[in-house]
């Protein structure tokens, strides 16, 4: 597609469940980005890959949160054990094919999720 | 860790006049600046970047000023129009050793007056 896709657009989970977010970043896109957006805050940090490699992890805010990138393509943020102040959007960004961190982001729509 | 922040949640300005809105950050060693769009219920869009070796940089209507001395960013929008409604947010990135991928501020509110 044209830009980066995230399924499902909404998801809403029972505390305790797990989750998987799916992120298409834009094809050629060697970096991909995970964040986690607050309602009225900015996106937070959560994770970054270059190709395959999970380069920095250091924004995933627990170790219930587990992300990969197997084919160096399309990610999968996962969530386990879902508790109510995980509830937020979840962007993916993925950015020029040079790699570089210090370039904008191209932004898909999130997925929102609330857990109950 | 040092962040970026925004002055005003909010800016209310009436239709076809020109907003600025303002950006404070605190990484001195922050070089390359983002002002981005957010409508409600989408990803953030991108309006205009900026590198440190600059003060000013245009697009279509908009202007992003930088100011290193004081550690301020502005982002001006010429002729306000209806669809220029939405949340705005600065980010930045530091190269060569800070932190992968960029940080955000808070974000401000643009409303359109009529």
């Amino acid at each position: 597609g044209a830009g980066v896709s995230q399924s499902p657009r909404y998801k809403v989970a029972k505390r305790g469940q797990d989750v998987a977010l799916r992120c298409d970043p834009i094809s050629g896109h060697v970096s991909l980005f995970w964040y986690q957006q607050a309602l009225g805050q900015g996106p937070e940090f959560l994770t970054y890959f270059q190709n395959e490699a999970q380069l920095d992890k250091s924004g995933l805010p627990s170790d219930r949160f587990f992300a990969e990138r197997p084919e160096g393509s399309v990610s999968t943020l996962k969530i386990q054990r879902t508790q109510q102040e995980d509830s937020a959007v979840y962007l993916c960004a993925s950015s020029l094919p040079s790699g570089g961190t210090n370039e904008k982001l191209f932004f898909g729509s999130g997925t929102q999720l609330s857990v109950l | 860790g040092e962040s970026v922040g925004l002055h005003l949640p909010t800016l209310s300005v009436q239709e076809g006049d020109n907003s600025i809105i303002n950006c404070a950050y605190s990484n001195s060693a922050s070089d390359y600046f983002i002002w981005y769009k957010q409508e409600s219920g989408k990803g953030p869009q991108f309006i205009i970047d900026i590198r440190s070796n600059m003060d000013k940089r245009q697009g279509q209507r908009v202007t992003v000023l930088l100011n290193k001395t004081v550690k301020h960013l502005s982002l001006q929008i010429a002729a306000t129009q209806p669809g220029d409604s939405a949340v705005y947010f600065c980010a930045e990135n530091e190269s060569g050793g800070g932190a992968d991928g960029l940080t955000f501020g808070k974000g401000t509110h643009l409303i359109i007056q009529p």
